[in-house]
């Protein structure tokens, strides 16, 4: 258990929807990360997210939006979405702003649009 | 830009035998982390180890070894003793300097499968 808690786990929804991905990082961690793994595109950076505020910013959609809240859990919020959504979607935590340490991943969101 | 590259899709190995993961990156960055994380059919992706690129030694956790060669700039992954547990897909990945430091920049992954 690498202490992170994504929920929820399979999410199964219709194109054109809105959902909401909710992760929790590891007690005492500032930094998260959302990740997205699909068949054709592989693991790619999303956004990150330091102590609140917006960190770095990936290859992420304008359907697309993230925040962290003041108890450091964090939302990803997919609207309008399409088939090529399909993914897997992992939140990771770490310790530091930057990098040179490891991330903890949690067990990912399963997302089918339909 | 970040780039990194993992040459083999799959690869094969007797249980309780050693294999090597191969990974280059490309990187302008000085300062860069170095990664590699085990994604078993569960779908979870679970840490393993950790290199950076200051680091002299190259780094060792338990059965997992990171072979770090930086003017070739390969960073492969050693298992020794290899264990059916050990099936999964195997992803190498990097950290990028300046203000995306932290962001990690992942490999199509190797699928490996150990065998009886």
């Amino acid at each position: 258990d690498s202490g992170v808690t994504q929920t929820p786990k399979h999410l199964i929804t219709a194109t054109g929807q809105r959902v909401t991905l909710r992760c929790s990082p590891r007690s005492g961690d500032l930094s998260v990360y959302w990740y997205q793994q699909s068949l054709d595109q592989g693991l790619q950076f999303l956004i990150q997210y330091y102590n609140g505020e917006e960190r770095a910013k990936g290859n992420i959609l304008e359907r697309f939006s993230a925040q962290q809240f003041p108890d450091l859990h964090s939302e990803l919020n997919l609207s309008s979405l399409e088939l090529g959504d399909s993914a897997l979607y992992f939140c990771a935590s770490s310790q530091s702003k930057g990098g040179n340490t490891e991330a903890f991943f949690g067990q990912g969101t399963r997302l089918t649009v339909v | 830009a970040q780039k990194i590259t993992q040459t083999q899709p799959g690869m094969f190995v007797q249980e309780k035998e050693a294999v090597t993961l191969d990974c280059t990156y490309d990187t302008s960055d000085p300062s860069y982390g170095l990664f590699w994380y085990k994604q078993p059919s569960s779908g979870e992706m679970i840490f393993l180890i950790y290199q950076g690129s200051y680091d002299q030694q190259n780094a060792t956790e338990g059965r997992y070894s990171l072979n770090f060669q930086k003017a070739r700039k390969s960073a492969n992954l050693v298992i020794s003793a290899s264990q059916l547990g050990d099936s999964a897909m195997y992803f190498c990945a990097s950290d990028a300097g300046g203000t995306s430091y932290g962001k990690l920049t992942f490999g199509q992954g190797t699928i490996l499968t150990v065998h009886p």
